[in-house]
């Protein structure tokens, strides 16, 4: 079966701290995949995908990067978090299923910056 | 670029009765497909039906259905015998792409239902 990983539930970092989340798929093969960041009470954003090894693209400059080093793993980092990197941060995976087209999220890292 | 507006922040609802989250959209791509998901408290994000552009039938997912009005680019979602397990955040969202692309997301609704 198709699984997401995704790692650490939460999060607490000071300010300039660096960061890096991890996510990781299991039971498929070059997923899209994507990194999303909610801020509380709001809709998703999208803030980088990527639709294979080494291939990111950013939707929105920011303090944060995105790196693919294989096939099923989708990392963000930050070399210095700011308090604006507060929030919700989801990574999400998409490909065909049968008939319907899916994306499947990731539990999810609550990362609170003081 | 692809625009989904939700314009409900909150709706309350009784137990058992359905109700209609709004959902507009926009975009000039002439294919593409539309989604509703459900966010509890933990976080999660449920993945709750799916609509293509050109499928000829509304979707229907047990409790859920979307009705689709693709000349009016609305997308609503029916909930039918509300539980109160179904509060949470629903949100509204679109690819052009389903399955290549990233998805687009609303605002969100927070639905609350009462005993």
């Amino acid at each position: 079966s198709q699984t997401i990983h995704q790692w650490p539930a939460t999060l607490v970092q000071p300010v300039g701290s660096p960061l890096s989340l991890e996510c990781t798929v299991e039971g498929t093969s070059n997923p899209n995949l994507y990194w999303y960041r909610q801020a509380a009470g709001r809709g998703l954003q999208l803030l980088f995908y990527s639709v294979g090894i080494g291939q990111i693209s950013s939707e929105v400059p920011q303090n944060l990067s995105a790196s693919r080093p294989q096939d099923r793993q989708f990392i963000l980092s930050s070399k210095k978090l700011l308090l604006s990197d507060s929030g919700f941060y989801l990574c999400a995976w998409s490909a065909r299923q049968g008939l319907v087209y899916g994306y499947t999220f990731g539990s999810g890292t609550r990362l609170t910056v003081v | 670029a692809q625009k989904i507006t939700q314009t409900q922040p909150g709706m309350f609802v009784q137990e058992k009765e359905a109700v209609t989250l709004d959902c507009t959209y926009d975009t000039s791509d002439p294919s593409y497909g539309l989604f509703w998901y459900k966010q509890p408290s933990s976080g999660e994000m449920i993945f709750l039906i799916y609509q293509g552009s050109y499928d000829q039938q509304n979707a229907t997912e047990g409790r859920y259905s979307l009705n689709f009005q693709k000349a009016r680019k609305s997308a609503n979602l029916v909930i039918s015998a509300s539980q109160l397990g179904d509060s949470a955040m629903y949100f509204c969202a679109m690819s052009s792409e389903p399955g290549r692309r990233a998805l687009t997301f609303g605002s969100g609704t927070r639905l609350q239902v009462q005993p």
